[in-house]
């Protein structure tokens, strides 16, 4: 069955970095464009990072830009993010989630929904 | 941005209460809004895709409507299971947006 298993997350210091992970499985990893998603404890969904299925396109919220790198290696079946810079308000559950029924044309993404999600990864921004 | 505002942010109903959840976009968008369900300590999951699609697996009480800027998520006979936390969310275009959530609670 498709699953996603995220990895990677714990607790570092403001300034600090990580790498999140995102395991694949159960479908052709390489056609799908990937997301991830964070949740602040007891906050609503945040859209974070998307990517396209071949990685040649990647698209960031304004929060995270120029901090947070998405990138996916498809012989490995696995999806990444590197997060660097980190604030407080950084501190979340991380998801990743699998792209379906969408399309990107001339730059522009639109249409898909987030059509399985992992369990999530913990990043704590602490001092 | 497109802003994706839910009303209401809680409701309290009973096992076999007609539930209806309203997301209101920040400006007219197409068909490419998409409803999720939460539970406690758990990962989203799609309930209903491009406005009114019952996504595979999903019980035919949960519906979807709307066009322009409201939208609408029916759940037509509360089931115990279903007392969770609702999202809204549109893909018309980047940034992708979420609602703030509604929570449904036991009456």
């Amino acid at each position: 069955q498709v699953q996603l298993v995220e990895s990677g997350g714990g607790v570092v210091q403001p300034g600090g970095s990580l790498r999140l992970s995102c395991a694949a499985s159960g479908f052709t990893f390489s056609t799908y464009g990937m997301h991830w998603v964070r949740q602040a404890p007891g906050k609503g969904l945040d859209w974070v990072a998307f990517i396209r299925h071949d990685g040649s396109d990647q698209y960031y919220a304004d929060s995270v830009k120029g901090r947070f790198t998405i990138s996916r290696d498809n012989s490995m079946n696995t999806l990444y993010l590197q997060v660097s810079s980190l604030k407080a308000e950084d501190t979340a559950v991380y998801y990743c989630a699998k792209s379906e029924r969408g399309a990107c044309s001339g730059g522009r993404c639109y249409g898909d929904v987030f059509a399985v999600w992992g369990q999530g990864t913990m990043v704590t921004v602490s001092s | 941005d497109i802003q994706m505002t839910q009303s209401p942010s809680s409701l309290s109903a009973s096992v076999g209460d007609r539930v209806t959840i309203t997301c209101r976009t920040s400006q007219s968008i197409s068909t490419y809004v998409n409803w999720y369900q939460q539970k406690p300590g758990k990962a989203p999951k799609v309930l209903i895709y491009g406005v009114s699609s019952l996504q595979r697996g999903v019980p035919s009480r949960f519906s979807g409507s709307g066009s322009g800027t409201d939208f609408t998520l029916t759940i037509t006979s509360l089931q115990p299971e279903d007392f969770a936390t609702y999202y809204c969310q549109q893909s018309d275009s980047t940034p992708w947006t979420f609602g703030q959530g509604t929570k449904v609670e036991t009456k």
